[in-house]
């Protein structure tokens, strides 16, 4: 199994709604990141969360890092077709901050 | 300006050729990386350099050989291509700041089949 499992595997919203992806890991977290993937393109950092619990927001994104559960969910509100892409969450689980692992991402797709 | 450039965006060869892909960052950074994405989009690092030294190996045949000849570019070389290479391949460069944060600068990847 993975050490980090993001859900759902995809998602199809209309636009204007709210949705959530979440992100477990099976390991205890250091560091927390959440990135964007726009097809043929590379990854756009979005946000990183830290050790102990956190949360963060940049326009219509929250993510939130629960230590209890080593669990991140990635928030938007108001979805937009600029929202659309692969989210991709990856975690640091050796405290050094140079090897992240990534989840297996979520596909996400915004309705007109 | 472009932060993390790769060369080429794609690449179509056949099996048992060798090749390079380039990477060249211009943000001053000191780490660099080299990542694989699979047809599922499963990302997973292959190499990590930090002011030229590798720092992360992981478990990748050893086909695969990176070079940094200076630390803005890590470059990729791959001998004897296979099929399973086929892939998107995608380098990253960051500067350490403590408190492992760690923020990433992707390329554009480069796409590589194998025929």
């Amino acid at each position: 199994s993975q050490e980090l499992e993001q859900s759902p595997q995809s998602l199809i919203v209309q636009e204007g709604k709210n949705l959530t992806i979440n992100c477990t890991s099976s390991k205890t977290l250091y560091g927390l990141y959440w990135y964007k993937q726009k097809y043929g393109e590379g990854l756009i950092f979005l946000m990183m969360l830290q050790k102990g619990g956190e949360e963060k927001s940049h326009e219509k994104i929250t993510a939130k890092l629960d230590e209890k559960k080593q669990q991140s969910s990635l928030h938007i509100t108001a979805s937009q077709p600029s929202h659309a892409g692969i989210y991709l969450c990856g975690a640091d689980f050796t405290g050094g901050g140079n090897k992240l692992t990534f989840g297996t991402g979520t596909q996400l797709k915004v309705e007109l | 300006d472009t932060a993390v450039s790769q060369t080429p965006k794609y690449l179509v060869t056949q099996m048992g050729n060798d090749k390079s892909i380039k990477c060249e960052q211009n943000l001053g950074h000191d780490t660099m990386y080299w990542y694989k994405q699979d047809s599922k989009k499963f990302l997973k690092i292959m190499f990590s350099y930090n002011n030229k030294e590798l720092i992360i190996n992981e478990t990748v045949p050893n086909r695969f050989s990176p070079k940094s000849p200076d630390k803005a570019h890590l470059n990729l070389h791959i001998n004897s291509l296979e099929l399973g290479d086929s892939a998107v391949y995608f380098c990253a460069s960051s500067q350490e700041r403590g408190l492992s944060y760690n923020e990433q600068f992707f390329g554009p990847g480069t796409r590589l089949t194998v025929l």
